[in-house]
C-alpha cells in the first residue's frame, strides 16, 4: 500500500506567476484535501476533492483552484503568486466509510517560496 | 464554527520528565479531536485521535490524550520524554459528518524539546 506522496518537494516561483502542486492519494482513498501551513503556523485548510468534485473550501480566494482527476490524484494550481503564498502545502487523503473521524493521511509537503 | 488554542508555542522537558502539551477546542457541535506530530521537513503523523465512547485514548509512542467535555480540553501526555520526541506537535478537531470526512481545524502548534 502506496501512501501519499506530493511533487516536487520544493518549488521557487516569482511574484505573479503560476504553480501547480501535485498529489497521488493513498491506495483507496477517494478524497483529497489540500492545507496551506505558512511557517509557525498550524495547517489552514484550503479545499477538498470527493469523486472529482469540489467539496468544501477554507477561506482561500478563487486564484487557489484544484482539480481531481479520476485515479483520485489531484492538482494544486496557485494563479498571481503573492509573497504571502511562500508555505508549505500538504495533501491529504481519506476515503468516507472508514467509521467516525476518519483518519486523514498526509504527504509530506512541496515548500513553496515566492520571491 | 471550529477552532484550536493550544497553549505554549514551545514546551521543553528534560529526557524522562513528563510530556504535557495542552489543547482546548471550540466547536458547536460533538468534536473529532485528533493530534499529530509533525517532524522536521515532513508531513503530519496522527498520534492518536478521539471520536466518541472512552475518553482517555492512547496512540502511538506512548502517548495518551482525554477528552474533557467540561474543560473542552484534549491535552497530550507521555509519562517519560525521549530525545526522539522532539517535533511540533499540532491538536485538531473535526465536526464534518457525512461526505466531507477528514476535514481538520488546527492550532498553531507546539514545539516540543526534550533535553538529554
Amino acid at each position: 500500500e502506496t501512501g501519499v506522496t506530493q511533487s516536487p518537494t520544493h518549488l521557487i516561483k516569482t511574484r505573479g506567476q503560476q504553480v501547480t502542486l501535485r498529489c497521488s492519494s493513498q491506495s483507496g482513498h477517494n478524497t483529497v484535501s489540500w492545507y496551506q501551513q505558512a511557517l509557525g503556523q498550524g495547517p489552514q485548510f484550503i479545499f477538498q476533492y470527493y469523486r472529482e468534485e469540489e467539496n468544501g473550501r477554507g477561506n482561500f480566494p478563487p486564484r487557489f483552484s484544484g482539480l481531481q482527476f479520476p485515479n483520485y490524484s489531484s492538482e494544486l494550481n496557485v494563479n498571481a503568486l503573492e509573497l504571502d503564498d511562500s508555505a508549505l502545502y500538504l495533501c491529504a487523503s481519506s476515503s468516507p466509510g472508514q467509521g467516525e473521524g476518519t483518519e486523514a493521511f498526509f504527504g509530506q509537503g512541496t515548500r513553496l517560496t515566492v520571491v | 464554527a471550529q477552532s484550536v488554542t493550544q497553549l505554549g508555542s514551545h514546551v521543553s522537558v528534560s529526557e524522562g520528565a513528563l510530556v504535557l502539551l495542552r489543547c482546548n477546542y471550540s466547536s458547536s457541535v460533538p468534536p473529532y479531536l485528533f493530534w499529530y506530530v509533525q517532524y522536521p521537513n515532513q508531513g503530519l503523523q496522527l498520534l492518536l485521535k478521539y471520536t466518541t465512547g472512552a475518553t482517555l485514548v492512547k496512540g502511538i509512542n506512548g502517548f495518551e490524550a482525554e477528552f474533557k467535555k467540561s474543560e473542552t480540553s484534549f491535552h497530550l501526555t507521555k509519562p517519560s520524554a525521549h530525545m526522539s520526541d522532539a517535533a511540533e506537535y499540532f491538536c485538531a478537531v473535526s465536526t464534518d459528518r457525512g461526505s466531507t470526512l477528514g476535514r481538520l481545524y488546527f492550532g498553531r502548534g507546539t514545539q516540543l524539546t526534550v533535553w538529554p
